[in-house]
């Protein structure tokens, strides 16, 4: 299964966009991006995912590379709540299962 | 609507005992996942069934089992505890093809 590179940790102000970027170099065609969040002592919840195009939801946007070897995750304005572990993961259409790295931690400053 | 739904939420086993890690969803999702976190670290993916009747191993299967007799349940069983399995397990779910999982709020295991 393809992996995902992301940076450890990053830090946003309290209002402000955050910009938190993954790499996936070795994705193939039928790979889809998945991003998930965990806060503090709950389960992963699914923020958004894509194959190709720009999405958007009521939660964040995800910028897709042209070639796709790498995505943005985007929260347009960083609140305290939005303080978490953020993992992008790829999936394959046909497969059964995601495997998860270690994410980013974001801390949200006020 | 209650999603995915795992019983217990806490346990403490002692070496050498078993439990069943019980996790049901009401959503009619075929495939269904477990997952173990460790402190500090991602999610290893133990088990996972595509269907009723259907199970596979993960990255990390080694002391638990599994069965899916219907599409809501998939219990995950712990035979012979050891401290190693010490960590929170979470229950996933989802549609075929490229939807997103939906987790469960996770079961905390400590083995003593």
């Amino acid at each position: 299964d393809a992996k995902t590179t992301q940076p450890n940790s990053m830090e946003s102000n309290e209002e402000e966009p955050v910009h938190l970027p993954c790499n996936h170099s070795t994705i193939s065609g039928t790979d889809y991006i998945h991003w998930y969040r965990q806060l503090p002592s709950q389960g992963p919840e699914y923020v958004i995912h894509g194959l190709t195009s720009n999405v958007n939801n009521r939660m964040a946007s995800l910028a897709i590379a042209e070639d796709r070897k790498s995505s943005t995750l985007i929260l347009h304005r960083a609140t305290l709540r939005d303080a978490a572990v953020y993992y992008c993961i790829l999936r394959r259409s046909t497969g059964n299962q995601f495997y998860f790295g270690t994410g980013t931690s974001l801390t949200v400053i006020p | 609507n209650a999603g995915v739904t795992q019983t217990p939420k806490f346990r403490i086993l002692k070496i050498g005992q078993s439990m069943t890690l019980q996790c049901a969803q009401d959503m009619n999702h075929n495939y269904m996942y477990w997952y173990r976190q460790d402190p500090g670290m991602g999610l290893k993916l133990i088990y996972y069934s595509v269907g009723a009747g259907i199970t596979d191993k993960g990255e990390v299967p080694n002391g638990y089992n599994v069965s899916r007799s219907t599409t809501e349940d998939f219990p995950l069983r712990l035979e012979l505890a050891a401290p190693s399995q010490t960590s929170v397990y979470f229950c996933a779910s989802s549609p075929t093809g490229e939807y997103g999982y939906t987790f469960g709020s996770g079961t905390r295991l400590t083995v003593v």
